[in-house]
């Protein structure tokens, strides 16, 4: 089991690209997240899935946009990248809910 | 409105002594209450967790209390270990939000040999 994998590791935008990244879980997990970590804040949620075909937002889902086609794939998407996306990104997945299994993370730097 | 806090953003401990990390909240709708722990370049991996009607919850060396009338809820480590050197995340859920967790800041817990 690869649980769940990140792609890509690390990107560098300049304002105004776009890009996705790419989440994937093995382990046949209903819910799906993203989160940004920053500096003294914590991760806070972006957008989330509880199913196939379904999306949420979170408490920060400006600028980003999400899709959930497939079960095992969430996709993260930033339109028109701006500095203040500047971040770690974190993807997770639970069965039930609560206990999340999160991914290695995506380094991502918009100058 | 930061509704998971964590105070203090370091802690340092000698090898062999316990590691008390501390977390309060504000929202009186949170019932399940988790901890993660997260090494530098990896994802945050659960540690333990408690549920609203419980106190306290024991897995191995770690040990989690629940303080509901405070709105408090602290991690034991005993005995701490260098291995256990990480950031420290509380997280908080509420039945009424579903399956979104609430995440303090952190806290970075250095265990010196």
């Amino acid at each position: 089991n690869a649980g769940v994998t990140q792609t890509p590791k690390f990107r560098v935008l300049k304002t105004g690209q776009s890009m996705t990244l790419l989440c994937a879980q093995d382990m046949n997990h209903e819910y799906m997240y993203w989160y940004r970590q920053d500096p003294g804040m914590g991760l806070r949620l972006i957008h989330y899935s509880v199913g196939e075909g379904t999306t949420a937002k979170g408490e920060v889902p400006d600028g980003y946009n999400v899709s959930r086609l497939k079960k095992q794939n969430f996709l993260l998407g930033l339109e028109s990248a701006a500095p203040s996306q500047t971040s770690v990104y974190f993807c997770a997945s639970s069965y039930a809910g609560f206990e999340q299994y999160f991914g290695p993370g995506t380094r991502l730097t918009v100058t | 409105d930061q509704q998971v806090k964590q105070n203090s953003p370091s802690l340092s401990v000698q090898e062999g002594r316990i590691s008390i990390l501390n977390c309060d909240y504000t929202n009186s709708m949170f019932d399940y209450f988790l901890w993660y722990k997260k090494y530098p370049a990896e994802g945050p991996t659960f540690l333990i967790s408690i549920s609203s009607i419980k106190d306290k919850n024991e897995d191995g060396r770690f040990t989690v209390f629940l303080n509901k009338s405070a709105k408090h809820l602290s991690l034991h480590i005993v005995p701490s270990q260098p291995g256990d050197s990480a950031v420290y995340f509380c997280a908080a859920s509420a039945k009424v939000s579903g399956s979104r967790l609430t995440f303090g800041e952190g806290t970075q817990l250095t265990v010196n040999p």
